[in-house]
């Protein structure tokens, strides 16, 4: 049984055309992640919510942004995708703490044409 | 984003060997260090995970931690080849509430 979901699995959108990645939980947990992980390159984090508190990484483009409508759901907003943003997405989610492991969703693989 | 180093590889042993991959980290105040396995095209999957100085056995992994050092291993004993994947080194450091930082992995490929 899937604990984090995320839909779809296969992303392809145009340049410039707004495209939203979804992520749902039945884990009941207060904290969800966004990363973005390039080809051979390490996962990035882009933002991550404790409980409705949003946090913003340093270094994420303003092109990004992020809702969580309630505990169960994240989305991530690419306002104009470059091609530069083709990557694979993935959501995770972990109870608050230094010590808590994360739960990753099987992610999203966004191209962008 | 805190640093995490790796050697990106790729890192080649025969079947029934002894795998080495080797992590350092940036910030000294880090806390808790975790190794993920990744296979192409699928999300990471946490396999080991290690809070104090030392090692830490789970079957056939073992981790080591060295926080005087900075220094995070995984040792995977009589390597198979299902184990070929990109192993993540992440970092959970003393400021950064439960955010987890990566490093951009070692391939590890385990000939029959």
């Amino acid at each position: 049984d899937a604990m984090v979901i995320q839909n779809p699995r296969y992303q392809v959108t145009q340049f410039g055309k707004p495209v939203t990645l979804s992520c749902s939980q039945t884990l009941n947990h207060n904290v969800m992640y966004w990363y973005q992980q390039k080809s051979s390159q390490a996962p990035k984090l882009l933002f991550h919510y404790y409980d409705k508190d949003f946090n913003n990484e340093a270094d994420t483009p303003d092109n990004f942004q992020s809702r969580r409508p309630n505990t169960s759901f994240c989305f991530l907003d690419i306002r104009s995708p470059g091609l530069g943003d083709a990557a694979m997405y993935l959501c995770a989610t972990s109870r608050p703490g230094l010590r808590e492991k994360l739960f990753f969703g099987s992610g999203t693989q966004l191209s962008v044409l | 984003q805190k640093e995490v180093e790796q050697n990106s590889g790729p890192l080649s042993v025969p079947e029934g060997a002894i795998a080495s991959l080797n992590c350092t980290y940036s910030d000294r105040g880090s806390q808790s260090f975790f190794w993920y396995r990744q296979y192409s095209g699928k999300s990471p999957e946490l396999i080991m995970f290690i809070y104090s100085n030392g090692d830490k056995e789970d079957g056939r992994f073992t981790a080591q931690l060295n926080k005087a050092s900075q220094y995070v291993s995984l040792l995977i004993r009589d390597s198979q080849p299902s184990d070929s994947a990109t192993y993540l080194c992440a970092v959970i450091g003393s400021s950064t509430l439960g955010r987890l930082y990566f490093g951009r992995g070692t391939q590890l490929t385990v000939w029959p």
